[in-house]
């Protein structure tokens, strides 16, 4: 099986721009998470979805929003960019239908603000 | 005070040595995972447990429940398994992550 892809790997963005991060699960998996990694916070959850329903939320802005497609393809949208935003964001998908067994992660997007 | 905190921040081995890394968690969960990261940022996810104790090669992980706390250890360790490990709790609505340990192995 085709592990978690995400897409781009590596992204510049400017101050003020938006920016749009996919992510594909693993196949049959319906659970798709993201999560932001910085040097100064570490690891943060950002929000799961589930059969395309958002179905819990981390405590970040709403310029932060994602969706989830009928594939269980994955997207999450930044908008106004702030230089706070650069960081490691990355997915992780599962095969349970309770939230938050075994997760299998992407490689992640490196997104750098400028 | 961080709802999980590793120990200890960082770690030096020597190749062979035994390794032991302590994840300590306040609140209530439902599972307790064990968390790999290379540098590049991968993640692999190495034990999901919510008692007793798991074994895969020559890694072995821990919990107490009562006590809240849980322990990853590496036998015989390797320079291959220079890493950082991060904890991470599951609570009925998200994933609560320590801030790692970053392990060195040397030859």
């Amino acid at each position: 099986k085709a592990g978690v892809t995400q897409t781009p790997r590596y992204l510049i963005k400017t101050r003020g721009q938006q920016v749009t991060l996919s992510c594909s699960p693993i196949s049959g998996h319906r659970s798709v998470s993201w999560y932001q990694q910085t040097p100064g916070q570490g690891l943060q959850f950002l929000f799961e979805y589930f059969s395309e329903t958002q179905r819990n939320k981390g405590n970040f802005p709403g310029r932060f929003s994602g969706r989830q497609f009928s594939n269980s393809r994955s997207e999450m949208n930044v908008s106004t960019l702030e230089l706070g935003d650069s960081a490691l964001y990355l997915c992780a998908s599962s095969s349970a239908v309770s939230s938050y067994n075994e997760q299998f992660f992407g490689p992640g997007t490196r997104l750098t603000v400028l | 005070k961080n709802e999980v905190e590793q120990s200890p921040q960082n770690l030096t081995a020597q190749e062979g040595e035994f390794i032991t890394i302590n994840c300590s968690y306040s609140v209530g969960i439902s599972a307790l995972h064990w968390l790999q990261q290379h540098p590049g940022g991968g993640i692999v996810s190495l034990f999901m447990l919510s008692s007793g104790k798991k074994k895969h090669g020559r890694l072995i992980a821990t919990i107490n429940i009562q006590e809240k706390h849980s322990s990853l250890h590496i036998t015989a360790s390797h320079p291959r398994d220079s890493a950082v490990y991060i904890c991470a709790v599951s609570r009925t609505d998200k994933l609560i992550f320590g801030t790692g340990t970053r392990l060195q192995v040397f030859p």
